[in-house]
C-alpha cells in the first residue's frame, strides 16, 4: 500500500502568490516525522521543513509552513509569495519506525511570470 | 561545514560491467542511507547504516546490489554485472539524531548502463 501519496502531478502558481501542495500518508507507528524536499532541475535534493508527530504546532521555516492534520493523516506544504526560483520538483516524506524515508511521486510546481 | 559528497557525478558503463559509487557523509553523522531514483520518480530507499550496527540491507533489488561503510565515514555501493535498468541517479544521505534526524542530501550519481 502506498504510504505517501502526492495527488498532483503538477502545479501552476503565479508568481508572488501562494501554493498549496497536497501530501497524505499512511503509518499506524505513533511515532514518525514528516519531511518536505525540493528538487531542482539541478537534481540535488533540498530539505525544506520537518514535522514531528507529537508537534503540536505547525512548522514553519520562512516562506515555507507544513499543514499538519494528523487525525486526515495529511502534511501539506504551503509555500507563500511564489517566487520564479520555487519552480522544481516537491517531494513528501515519511520516517516511521524503519528510520529510512519513504517518499512520494512528487509534485512538479511551475511559478508563471 | 562540508555537505554530503558524492562521486563520480556521472558514471557511463557497459552492460555487465561492474560500478562502484562513493559517498562522503557529513562529518560526525552516525547514519547513511543510499536512495535510487528512476526518471520521473520518487526515491527508493536501498541501504542504511547506522553506526557500527548491521547494516539494513531490506531496499536492495537484488544479489548484484551490495555496499559497505567503514566506521561512521565514508561508503561505497557497488552494482555488479549491471544491467540497463539500473540507469537511475543514486543519492546518498546522512542525518544525525542530534538535528532531528533530517536527512541531508548529495548531489547524486547518475549511472547510465548502455
Amino acid at each position: 500500500a502506498q504510504k505517501i501519496t502526492q495527488t498532483q502531478p503538477g502545479m501552476f502558481v503565479q508568481e508572488k502568490e501562494a501554493v498549496t501542495l497536497d501530501c497524505t500518508y499512511d503509518t499506524s507507528d505513533q511515532s514518525y516525522g514528516l519531511f518536505w524536499y525540493k528538487q531542482p532541475s539541478s537534481g540535488e535534493m533540498i530539505f525544506l521543513i520537518y514535522q514531528g508527530s507529537y508537534d503540536e504546532q505547525n512548522a514553519t521555516e520562512g516562506r515555507y509552513s507544513l499543514n499538519f492534520q494528523k487525525a486526515r493523516k495529511s502534511a501539506n506544504l504551503v509555500i507563500s509569495a511564489s517566487q520564479l526560483g520555487d519552480s522544481a520538483m516537491y517531494f513528501c516524506a515519511m520516517r516511521d519506525a524503519g528510520n529510512m524515508l519513504t517518499f512520494g511521486g512528487g509534485t512538479r510546481l511551475m511559478v508563471k511570470p | 561545514g562540508a555537505g554530503v559528497s558524492q562521486s563520480p557525478s556521472n558514471k557511463v558503463t557497459e552492460k555487465g560491467k561492474d560500478v562502484e559509487l562513493r559517498c562522503d557523509p557529513i562529518s560526525g553523522h552516525t547514519a547513511l542511507y543510499w536512495y535510487r531514483q528512476r526518471l520521473g520518480q520518487g526515491l527508493e530507499f536501498l541501504i542504511y547504516f547506522q553506526g557500527n550496527s548491521a547494516p539494513d540491507k531490506s531496499g536492495l533489488p537484488s544479489d548484484r546490489f551490495s555496499a559497505e561503510r567503514t566506521g561512521e565515514s565514508v561508503s561505497t555501493l557497488t552494482i555488479q554485472r549491471t544491467q540497463q535498468e539500473d540507469s537511475a541517479v543514486y543519492l546518498c544521505a546522512s542525518d544525525s539524531w542530534e538535528d532531528r534526524a533530517i536527512q541531508y542530501f548529495g548531489a547524486g550519481t547518475r549511472l547510465s548502463v548502455l
